[in-house]
């Protein structure tokens, strides 16, 4: 059965400094591994899917890797802004199974 | 092209009463997967419906039941409330269960 971690659980940085949010995850079967954002109260919105054959995907300031071997991803965010506030979310997807998340980490980029 | 579009935004009940949420997938989208997230917590799937059956289950109760359209819509049927069923349900679509893309969800409150 897989099951997703994410750390920290809460994230706190001064604006314009990169940062690493990270997820694990148990079943190195994964087929392919979603990063998504959710603002309080509001729905998920898709940042990248990283697919079983890819190792990273990268779109404008977010760059996400996957490392199966080692049960890891991790979600790097360069410059960050206050409009960066958010809970991040990872959720693993391992063929005909349903994604599976995690609790997610909740970001404030403080100006 | 409209996203996944839910309804209602929100929605009070009481305990042992019956409700029905609704899901517009994106369009394109032939598989739609629902899910409820309770306060700080990840997204717990409930079911996923393709051609109109239910394809897979998570660990709910038969109070929870659903329904697909001939045109990919669905519905999320929960009866006999309880308190613990307040929530935020999320609706997923995505083509032959790749990318999943979420609606912004329906915030239900059972008093």
């Amino acid at each position: 059965k897989q099951e997703v971690t994410q750390i920290p659980a809460a994230l706190s940085v001064p604006e314009g400094e990169n940062l690493v949010l990270n997820c694990s995850f148990t079943d190195s079967a994964i087929y392919n591994l979603q990063w998504f954002r959710q603002d309080p109260g509001k729905g998920l919105t898709s940042l990248l899917l990283i697919q079983s054959s890819q190792r990273e995907q990268t779109s404008g300031r977010l760059n996400a890797s996957l490392d199966k071997s080692s049960g890891r991803s991790t979600l790097y965010i360069a410059a960050s802004q206050p409009g960066d506030s958010a809970t991040y979310l990872c959720a693993g997807y391992s063929g005909n199974t349903p994604l599976v998340f995690g609790k997610g980490t909740r970001l404030s980029v403080i100006a | 092209d409209a996203g996944v579009t839910q309804s209602p935004t929100h929605l009070i009940k009481t305990r042992g009463q019956q409700v029905t949420l609704r899901c517009s997938p994106k369009s394109g989208h032939d598989t739609v997967s629902w899910y409820q997230q309770a306060l700080g917590q990840g997204p717990q799937f409930i079911f996923q419906y393709y051609e109109e059956e239910e394809r897979q289950r998570g660990n709910f109760p038969d109070r929870f039941s659903g329904h697909q359209f001939p045109n990919y819509s669905s519905e999320l049927n929960v009866n006999a409330l309880l308190l613990g069923d307040s929530a935020l349900y999320l609706c997923a679509s995505s083509f032959q269960s790749n990318e999943q893309f979420f609606g912004p969800g329906t915030r239900l409150t059972v008093l």
